[in-house]
């Protein structure tokens, strides 16, 4: 069955840099889903794609959909530690397919 | 109010037992779901139903047996716990079953720990 790759697993960073996290598909995709789950909590919708090549900005969160709609990325300029969680991926075919999430851990 | 609404959010139990887990949701949606979700914090999805009627049952063993006694409620049952149900399981729903702009609201999770 279809499946969506995300990477990197986790990422470690200062207070202040940025983050990345990216995921993949070998198929075109109709729309791609981000979602954030701070520790403790649950997943929260954050922003849907669905053009080609399309990017959406929340604040310091930038979100990039492929030109051929198969990979997207989710970038954090300067994070915080509101920041602090793990990010998911998850495409729509006739259920969601989620991606396996990158935790974004801020060093002390 | 809170839009999905699950009970209870921790349960301790040991080995054996029989447990559910209740889920409610206030959205108006048709579609609403039980995902469990690991220690290593993959998501995965266990059960679907839409409008009471179950679409979507993933490899879950039988001991796992959802209820969905109208479109707002969808309950799930557990038999004969192991340790390996140690799991966070989140109800959710959405407006359909899927499509572009089918967002997901989870309730807030049910932290199950089998002893």
């Amino acid at each position: 069955g279809q499946q969506v790759m995300q990477i990197p697993q986790y990422q470690h960073v200062q207070e202040g840099e940025d983050f990345t996290t990216y995921c993949n598909s070998s198929t075109t995709l109709s729309n791609i889903q981000w979602y954030k789950q701070r520790p403790g909590g649950h997943p929260v919708f954050l922003i849907q794609l669905v053009k080609s090549g399309e990017v959406k900005k929340q604040k310091r969160l930038t979100f990039q959909f492929g030109e051929a709609k198969k990979n997207s990325s989710l970038h954090i300029t300067a994070t915080q530690t509101t920041d602090v969680g793990t990010y998911f991926c998850a495409i729509d075919n006739y259920q969601l397919i989620w991606g396996a999430g990158t935790k974004l851990i801020i060093k002390p | 109010d809170t839009a999905v609404s699950q009970t209870p959010k921790y349960l301790v139990t040991q080995m054996g037992n029989d447990k559910s887990i209740k889920c409610e949701q206030n959205l108006g949606h048709d579609t609403m779901y039980w995902y469990k979700q690991d220690s290593k914090k993959f998501l995965k999805i266990m059960f679907s139903y839409n409008n009471k009627e179950l679409i979507i049952n993933e490899t879950v063993p039988n001991r796992f047996s959802p209820k969905s006694p109208d479109k707002a409620h969808l309950n799930l049952h557990i038999n004969s716990l192991e340790l390996g149900d140690s799991a966070v399981y989140f109800c959710a729903s959405s407006q359909a079953s899927s499509g572009t702009g089918n967002t997901i609201y989870f309730g807030e999770g049910s932290w199950l720990t089998v002893v």
